[in-house]
């Protein structure tokens, strides 16, 4: 089964500077695909960045851009320049187009912004 | 608006009671799926359906039930069996072709509270 772990409960980071967040999977798949969801309090999830496993250019949308390293089953996702906006729960989640078709998530990164 | 619509946004039930939480869907989606979110265990299939007429047990099947009697609707049903229904519940739709993983779409949510 896949599984997806986000070892950081929480984080915080000083405005207009850069985070990291971390997110670990397993899978036995060779073709698949990982995101990243924003839940902001109003709770709607929000796709910031998804990555292809057969591509291996890393994925980038604006300031958000993602660290991925398919050997390590690693996926992280970095943010520039954080904005205040940016406080919300951050979700990896792993899916693949075969199999059972279902995005499995991890449990989430509380994100906060220090002004 | 093309979206998923939830409801209610929160709903109360009494211990022992049946209470079934509304999901449809106008995007001519094929594929729904119920996750339940509790903190600090990001989210966990429940249920989720891929054709009209057919559906299959998440990861957290037990307590709950649903039905997939129209293309736009997937309502879930939290039963007496249900231990702790206290939980944000999500529902999902999205296209069955390949790569629309990444066209997941989610409703706003339903807080159930057991009073």
């Amino acid at each position: 089964a896949q599984t997806v772990t986000q070892s950081q409960p929480e984080m915080s980071v000083q405005e207009a500077e850069t985070v990291t967040l971390s997110c670990t999977y397993d899978t036995s798949e060779s073709d698949y695909y990982l995101f990243w969801y924003k839940q902001p309090p109003s709770r709607q999830m929000i796709l910031v960045i998804r990555q292809e496993a057969y591509k291996q250019q890393n994925a980038t949308e604006n300031r958000f851009s993602v660290n991925f390293q398919k050997a390590a089953k690693s996926f992280s996702l970095k943010i520039s320049d954080s904005q205040l906006g940016d406080a919300a729960m951050y979700f990896c989640a792993y899916g693949a187009d075969f199999g059972n078709e279902k995005l499995t998530f991890g449990t989430g990164t509380r994100l906060t912004i220090i002004p | 608006d093309g979206g998923i619509t939830q409801s209610p946004k929160y709903l109360f039930r009494k211990e022992g009671q049946n209470v079934t939480l509304s999901c449809e869907q106008n995007l001519n989606h094929d594929a729904m799926y119920w996750y339940r979110q509790d903190p600090g265990q990001g989210l966990r299939l429940i249920y989720y359906s891929q054709i009209v007429n057919d559906f299959q047990k998440g990861d957290i099947a037990e307590g709950y039930s649903v039905s997939r009697e129209k293309k736009e609707s997937f309502p879930l049903t939290v039963t007496s069996a249900q231990k702790n229904p206290t939980a944000f519940y999500l529902c999902a739709s999205r296209r069955r072709e390949v790569l629309s993983l990444a066209q997941t779409f989610f409703g706003q949510g339903t807080r159930l509270t057991v009073v």
